[in-house]
Parts: C-alpha cells; structure tokens; sequence
C-alpha cells in the first residue's frame, strides 16, 4: 500500500474560522511533510516531522500549526488565514529512517483550500 | 542560496513527437528525483538518480543525470496525450532539503 489520503478535500473558510487539514500513511514511513503549492508553481516545503517530532518548519505564519499525534498521522490546524493563503495543500510521507529527504516522497491527492 | 532551474517552462508538441526538459543545479546534487503532476491532480514519483552519470529507462522515458550531479534531464520517446502534465525535477541538495525546479508543462496535441 503506497497512498497517502488528505481530507478533506475541498475547503473553503473565512477568515475568522479555526479548520484542520488531515492526512494519514499506513507505509511504516517516519517522515512525513506539508507542502503548499499555488498554481503553475512547485510544491513549497512549510514543515517537516522526523519520527514524529518536527524537524524543519520553514518559517511559516504562526497561522499554521501542525502536529503529529502519532506515526501515522499528521495534521495541520488553520486559523485567522488570508486570502493568499488559498493554495493546494499537499502531505507526503517517506521512509525517512535514515534522513527525511533521501527517500522517494508519495504524495497524497491534496486538499484544496480557498480562503474567502 | 541553492537553486534548481528547470527549462523550458512550457512545451506543446503533435502527438508523436519527442520531448525532453532539462534542470540544472548551482550547486552538487546528492540525488535527483522527478514527479509528474497531472492536470488537477498530484506529483506522483517517477525515478530516482544517485550516481554520476546515471541512465535510466521507463518505457518511452529516459532519465539522465550529468557527471558532475549539476544536471538532469526527462526524455519522452513519441509522445502520448497520456503525458500531458508538468514534470517537475527535485534535488537533494547540500542544505538537506529537497530543491524542486519550477516544472515543464507539456501538452500534446492529438
């Protein structure tokens, strides 16, 4: 089994809402990643978990929390987002075990988010 | 800092015809992965290279990486309307991080 599921989705939220993307891995793997990604652009690194504990945060807006509440599952809560901040959400996980990036990474579908 | 600069931006072929994209490195790469992204869709993985020189194949598809691990390039043997997406090159750079180019677009015209 190589799939990452997101939910949800689709998304659409003012910008007062608290929302919360999940996203899950059955493949054992110890890395697992958010990126964010607008159109016609590449996916953009915003955190990264190594055996559950966050090892990269690339500077990302307090707005974005994430947390790993176990292995197999990474969330990242919303809150107070803007506009900009629409974009396709992406998680991705890899074997990780020796360093997070070495691995092929399997992206899940994505949830789209739109920021009203 | 480091950067994957990845050529052309976009590409539209007659189905049939070839095709190939082209990344390059300011720095050396520990390895370099490429993802296809369809039309609303996901990056899914397609290779892997780690070695210098390194050649692979997939079918219609050819993955070099240069003997210095500055570059890489996709090669597409008569293309399909099933390879329409952008291809995106990502390398594994001296920060630790994974570098991804900006992508080629390719659309085929049947």
């Amino acid at each position: 089994d190589t799939e990452v599921t997101q939910t949800p989705k689709h998304l659409v939220m003012g910008m007062t809402n608290k929302k919360s993307l999940k996203c899950e891995q059955h493949m054992g793997h110890r890395a697992m990643y958010w990126y964010k990604q607008k159109a016609k652009k590449p996916p953009e690194l915003m955190f990264v978990y190594s055996y559950e504990k966050l090892s990269i945060n690339e500077s990302v807006p307090s707005r974005f929390s994430p947390e790993c509440p176990n292995s197999s599952l990474l969330n990242l809560h919303l809150h107070a987002l803007q506009p900009e901040d629409s974009a396709l959400y992406l998680c991705a996980s890899s074997q990780g075990e020796v360093s997070e990036f070495t691995d092929t990474q399997y992206f899940g579908p994505g949830t789209r988010l739109t920021v009203l | 800092g480091q950067q994957v600069m990845q050529i052309p931006q976009y590409q539209h072929v007659q189905e049939g015809e070839d095709f190939t994209t082209y990344c390059n490195s300011s720095t050396t790469l520990s390895n370099i992965q490429w993802y296809k992204q369809r039309p609303g869709g996901h990056p899914v993985f397609l290779i892997q290279l780690v070695k210098s020189g390194e050649v692979k194949k997939q079918k219609r598809l050819t993955f070099q990486f240069g003997e210095a691990k500055k570059n890489s390039s996709l090669h597409i043997t008569a293309t399909q309307t099933t390879d329409v997406g952008t291809y995106f090159c990502a390398g594994l750079g001296n920060t630790g991080k994974l570098i991804f180019g900006q992508g080629t677009t390719l659309q085929v015209k049947p």
